[in-house]
């Protein structure tokens, strides 16, 4: 089945650790999406790409860093900077920008 | 970055109301989609608008791109317990701009 695959489903860090969430897709899809979700809130668009080897910040992208090596793959890593990273993170992704398709989500907590 | 406003915030009925809830902007917006969220779940792309004025059905949904483009409207009639969630709507600004405005939420609840 076709999909978006977001591994772990929970994730746990502890403070002035780096900890890098997966992202894949094999809709063959160009765009990918990176939100966080915080209770109360819309999706906040952390990185998004559109091509492979190319992606640009959204609006909350200080504390995190991306990738996009491959197109089924754009993992997102929170880094220490990052300091209030306890979120539900969603990864999506989209054939034409506009109806993007979202993956079960990452639930980060801080030990 | 811009939130849409998404009224009401949570909403409380009983099995087999109807629903409604909007979405409004200070923006135009050139298209409108409305995803349902399931805890724990990625949202779900419920009905997409692309023309102002529009109205889509898909099932019991009915959705509606504002004429001002500024607004949409979801419509669920005869809710059942399945429709429990979160109901974000989401808009993409200009023709061509990859990235999406999503709203904040309205939460369906339903009372036995």
């Amino acid at each position: 089945d076709g999909g978006i695959t977001q591994s772990p489903k929970y994730l746990f860090r502890k403070e002035g650790q780096n900890v890098t969430l997966s992202c894949e897709q094999n809709l063959n899809h160009d765009a990918m999406y990176w939100y966080r979700q915080d209770p109360g809130q819309g999706l906040r668009l952390i990185y998004y790409s559109q091509i492979v080897n190319d992606f640009q910040k959204g609006d909350i992208a200080e504390g995190y860093s991306v990738s996009r090596e491959k197109k089924e793959s754009f993992p997102l890593t929170v880094t220490s900077a990052q300091k209030n990273p306890t979120a539900f993170y969603l990864c999506a992704s989209s054939i034409d920008s506009v109806s993007q398709h979202f993956g079960d989500g990452t639930r980060l907590s801080i030990l | 970055g811009q939130q849409l406003n998404q009224s009401p915030q949570s909403m409380f009925i009983q099995e087999g109301e109807d629903v409604s809830m909007n979405c409004t902007s200070s923006s135009i917006f050139n298209t409108w989609l409305w995803y349902k969220q399931d805890p724990g779940e990625g949202p779900v792309l419920l009905i997409a608008l692309y023309k102002a004025g529009e109205l889509t059905s898909n099932g019991r949904l009915t959705a509606q791109f504002g004429i001002t483009r500024k607004d949409s409207f979801l419509n669920i009639s005869a809710s059942i317990p399945s429709d429990v969630g979160i109901y974000f709507c989401a808009g993409q600004l200009s023709f061509g701009n990859e990235k999406l405005t999503f709203g904040t939420g309205t939460r369906l609840t339903i009372i036995p």
